[in-house]
């Protein structure tokens, strides 16, 4: 079993939708939850970022932590055809350990 | 602000060749981080370092891989010799030491072995 799962896609939406991404993730250790968007051939950008569990919001963005079910989300309001891309969660113990990325979930908004 | 700066973009070698990739990362980040990307998968560490030290190269293949950060600034990673299961794009990263959970990202080179 991998230590971060997410499901590869590709996820079609029509523009304005609501999308929600997700992952889990097997270790209970890890405190720090991230989301990156990697467009075509472009390196990963970092979207936000969260401690431990919650949520966190950044304009269209929210990110939400279940530490209770290991698993976490990224929901994007009013989806836009510039949101196709993929969509990385990753994580880690604390701000010295090694980062573990999962798969990457591709997202395609038809307009 | 100047982001993670890579070069070159792209670069396509016979097997058995030399390749080199160079990095420059955001001003002021001390930690570096060498990632190496599969198509359809997400990164993986070859090497972090903390300024100058090599702090985790557990997953640096080291029988061809050699990667330095002289100054600690700039980086340098080389494959030697390459091998056709070394394509792959090769990402550099950056952060402030001990935040991890924030990297900046340069964009890649792509390498293409033949």
């Amino acid at each position: 079993q991998k230590e971060v799962e997410q499901d590869p896609g590709p996820l079609s939406v029509p523009e304005g939708a609501i999308v929600s991404l997700n992952c889990t993730y097997s270790n209970s250790a890890f405190q720090y939850f991230m989301w990156y968007r990697q467009y075509s051939r472009k390196g990963p950008e970092l979207l936000m970022y969260t401690y431990s569990s919650g949520n966190k919001e950044d304009g269209r963005f929210t990110a939400q932590v279940d530490k209770s079910s290991k698993y976490i989300s990224l929901f994007i309001r009013d989806s836009q055809p510039s949101d196709s891309a993929t969509y990385l969660c990753a994580m880690t113990l604390r701000g010295y350990q090694k980062v573990t990325f999962g798969t990457g979930t591709k997202l395609q908004v038809i307009p | 602000e100047a982001g993670v700066v890579q070069s070159p973009r792209y670069k396509i070698i016979e097997k058995k060749q030399p390749v080199a990739f160079w990095c420059n990362p955001i001003s002021g980040h001390n930690t570096l981080y060498w990632y190496r990307q599969n198509l359809g998968q997400g990164p993986e560490l070859l090497i972090r370092y903390e300024n100058e030290e090599a702090v985790d190269d557990s997953q640096l293949p080291k029988d061809r891989f050699s990667a330095e950060r002289l100054k600690g600034v700039d980086s340098t990673l080389k494959i030697q010799p390459a091998e056709l299961g070394d394509s792959a794009v090769y990402l550099c990263a950056s952060s402030s030491q001990g935040a991890t959970y924030e990297q900046y990202f340069g964009p890649g080179t792509r390498l293409t072995v033949t």
